[in-house]
């Protein structure tokens, strides 16, 4: 089964700790991306990557870190820079090309107490 | 500025019909598309419009005007499941999804 995979589906931490959220794709995609979504609001873009060891910054990078070392893999770190880091994460791929469907993990709700 | 516009909430009732509307302002435009997310859950692809007109699949049908900055997702026969947030995104000049808020739809019996 092709698809993507997140885990864990709720975490918990502690203020002022790193956590990293991990993301996994066997769909042979190129582009990975990372949203945050808050209650009633949209998805608003962290990070996304388009190849293999290269990523760019979206609407929301600040206190997030990413890396991209393989084409199936990655995974968002949330520091303790990041202000307010309770949210619903959600993981998405996508192939290049001009339609870009993204297809979407079924996220991590992370709360830091 | 990239502006997308969608109703916050809807209610209607089962088996009735309802449209979803979605105006946006963005800079270029190579597509635009609806999903479905239950509460919880991760938003899943319902429709893709790029040419001005009508797509029908099933009971949910997609509509767009690129000459007005529209589209509308149109549900028909509503059941209870239908219950969840559609989004509205559209591809930008760089082939950035831009999302909109979401509309929450409430269905009654």
């Amino acid at each position: 089964d092709g698809g993507i995979t997140q885990s864990p589906k709720y975490l918990f931490r502690k203020e002022g700790q790193n956590v990293t959220l991990s993301c996994e794709q066997n769909l042979n995609h190129d582009a990975m991306y990372w949203y945050r979504q808050d209650p009633g609001q949209g998805l608003r873009l962290i990070y996304y990557s388009q190849i293999v060891n290269d990523f760019q910054k979206g609407d929301i990078a600040e206190g997030y870190s990413v890396s991209r070392e393989k084409k199936e893999s990655f995974p968002l770190t949330v520091t303790s820079a990041q202000k307010n880091p309770t949210a619903f994460y959600l993981c998405a791929s996508s192939s290049q090309g001009d339609y870009n469907e993204q297809f979407f993990g079924p996220g991590t709700r992370l709360t830091v107490l | 500025g990239q502006n997308i516009d969608q109703p916050t909430e809807m209610t209607a009732t089962e088996g009735a019909i309802v449209q979803i509307n979605c105006t946006y302002q963005t800079s270029g435009f190579n597509g635009l598309f609806w999903y479905q997310q239950h509460a919880g859950e991760a938003p899943t692809f319902l429709s893709y419009n790029v040419l001005d007109g009508l797509e029908e699949k099933g009971r949910f049908s997609s509509f767009l005007s690129r000459s007005k900055g529209y589209s509308y997702l149109l549900l028909k026969e509503l059941q209870m499941k239908d219950s969840a947030s559609y989004l509205c995104a559209v591809l930008d000049s760089n082939y950035q999804l831009i999302w909109g808020a979401g509309t929450k739809l409430i269905i009654k019996p």
